[in-house]
């Protein structure tokens, strides 16, 4: 069973669009939501997080969105770059055992 | 931003040789964890580590699997023996504390021939 699941695969915007990741997850002892973003040969970079007690969370142009009832999650980004272009794993957090779940990645494209 | 040093870059063993993969942590964590990537899919836990004690581990932290950092040093995975399915990227990550943020080494790619 995989506890967090992540779409689309794959997606590809023009620059300028807005950039929709989503994902959802099962255990409900997770209680922080990280999303990381990983270009090609690099490690993962933390690029926003959010908390379940609140809904939004905005920083810049990447906003994420969460429903806690639904058990959902979703990264915004807003008018995308082509520098945007990487994998982005969204990742649910349990403090009890410090371990990241990971979503299976969606690559994203901005084309110019 | 704080940086996690992972050495080697690449490590290329045959099948049923012994590696050790190092990690150097940021250098007031005090919890490390270990995740491994195959080429093109999720990056998957493996075990974490704090107070010199492996405080959880995922079904992919077989019994050839160990950690360790003794005395302050090195962060390590040791795999002995190594199986083809070894083959992937590992990344170590530390963080100050279970509450915080981890950050992520550059990864060891680990080809098993």
């Amino acid at each position: 069973q995989q506890q967090v699941r992540q779409s689309p695969q794959s997606l590809t915007v023009w620059e300028g669009e807005t950039a929709i990741l989503n994902c959802s997850y099962e255990d409900s002892t997770f209680d922080y939501f990280p999303w990381y973003h990983q270009f090609p040969g690099e490690s993962p970079a933390l690029l926003i997080a959010i908390r379940p007690v609140s809904n939004k969370k905005e920083d810049g142009r990447f906003t994420i969105f969460f429903n806690k009832r639904e058990k959902k999650f979703s990264l915004h980004i807003a008018d995308s770059q082509p520098g945007d272009s990487a994998t982005y794993f969204c990742a649910a957090h349990n403090t009890n055992t410090g371990k990241l779940t990971f979503g299976d990645g969606t690559v994203l494209t901005v084309k110019p | 931003g704080p940086k996690v040093l992972q050495i080697p870059s690449h490590q290329i063993i045959d099948m049923g040789q012994m590696v050790t993969l190092n990690c150097d942590p940021v250098s007031n964590h005090l919890y490390f964890y270990w995740y491994k990537q195959i080429l093109g899919q999720q990056m998957e836990f493996l075990v974490n580590f704090y107070n010199g004690k492996v405080m959880e581990k995922s079904k992919l932290f077989k019994d050839q699997f160990s950690v360790e950092r003794p005395d302050g040093s090195y962060f390590t995975l040791k795999i002995q023996p190594t199986a083809l399915e070894d083959s992937a990227v590992y990344f170590c990550a530390s963080s100050r504390d279970r509450d915080y943020e981890q950050y992520f080494g550059p990864g060891t790619r680990l080809t098993v021939l």
